[in-house]
């Protein structure tokens, strides 16, 4: 089974609001990343996970957090949504070393409200 | 500032045609390319990649792209294309081995009958 799996498919948030979003993986990929992604824009890196190791972006660093508990489970965390969260949050997976290939799920649309 | 530039936003093409999508990237360091393609309603998934050795390398479906270190470019070709080629085509870039993945911002190619 090669595939990224992500929950939900759809998420409403109101504005202030906390949200978690879900995505797993059998593969036992080290590397777990996540990505926003709006219309007509680049896939931008929010964080990923080495094995256990966190490293977010600089210029996300405040807005997300995320969890692994186990090699095929990772959250994205959202304290308190804002309008400009409303975007698709795609997961992706990778093996070990720094040159692999990306496993992406379907996304998650997230609608702030 | 790593970036990723890809000129053309869309493209059109006919069926049989071929098709060059463009993706420019700043040099610096050892460097990782790849491309993603993005049916509609689909998660984005691995078309090929180019670390080092030969710099034309082949992907799934007829695709191939060619490094240039001196034009700092990594284009995607494919000699005739399908209709069901028409999807969006993400170009992605890591400098130094680091595990951080950059997307350029796409490509949307049409392929009319």
């Amino acid at each position: 089974d090669t595939t990224v799996k992500q929950n939900p498919r759809y998420k409403l948030a109101r504005v202030g609001k906390p949200v978690n979003l879900i995505c797993s993986q059998t593969m036992n990929h080290d590397t777990m990343y996540w990505y926003q992604k709006k219309p007509n824009q680049a896939p931008k890196l929010l964080l990923f996970y080495y094995d256990k190791i966190l490293n977010r972006e600089a210029d996300t660093f405040e807005k997300f957090q995320s969890s692994r508990p186990n090699n095929s489970f990772c959250s994205l965390y959202i304290g308190s949504a804002g309008l400009e969260y409303s975007a698709m949050y795609l997961c992706a997976s990778s093996p070990r070393g720094p040159n692999e290939r990306l496993f992406f799920g379907h996304g998650t649309k997230l609608s702030v409200l | 500032t790593q970036t990723v530039s890809q000129s053309d936003a869309h493209v059109t093409v006919f069926e049989g045609d071929s098709v060059e999508l463009r993706c420019n990237y700043s040099y610096g360091g050892s460097i990782y390319l790849s491309w993603y393609i993005q049916h509609h309603g689909h998660g984005l998934q691995f078309l090929l990649k180019y670390y080092s050795g030969n710099p034309v390398v082949q992907g799934v479906n007829g695709f191939e792209a060619e490094f240039s270190k001196s034009d700092s470019s990594f284009h995607l070709r494919k000699a005739s294309v399908h209709w069901s080629d028409s999807a969006v085509y993400f170009c992605a870039v890591s400098w130094n081995s680091n595990n951080r993945i950059f997307f350029g911002d796409g490509t949307q190619l049409v392929v009319k009958p």
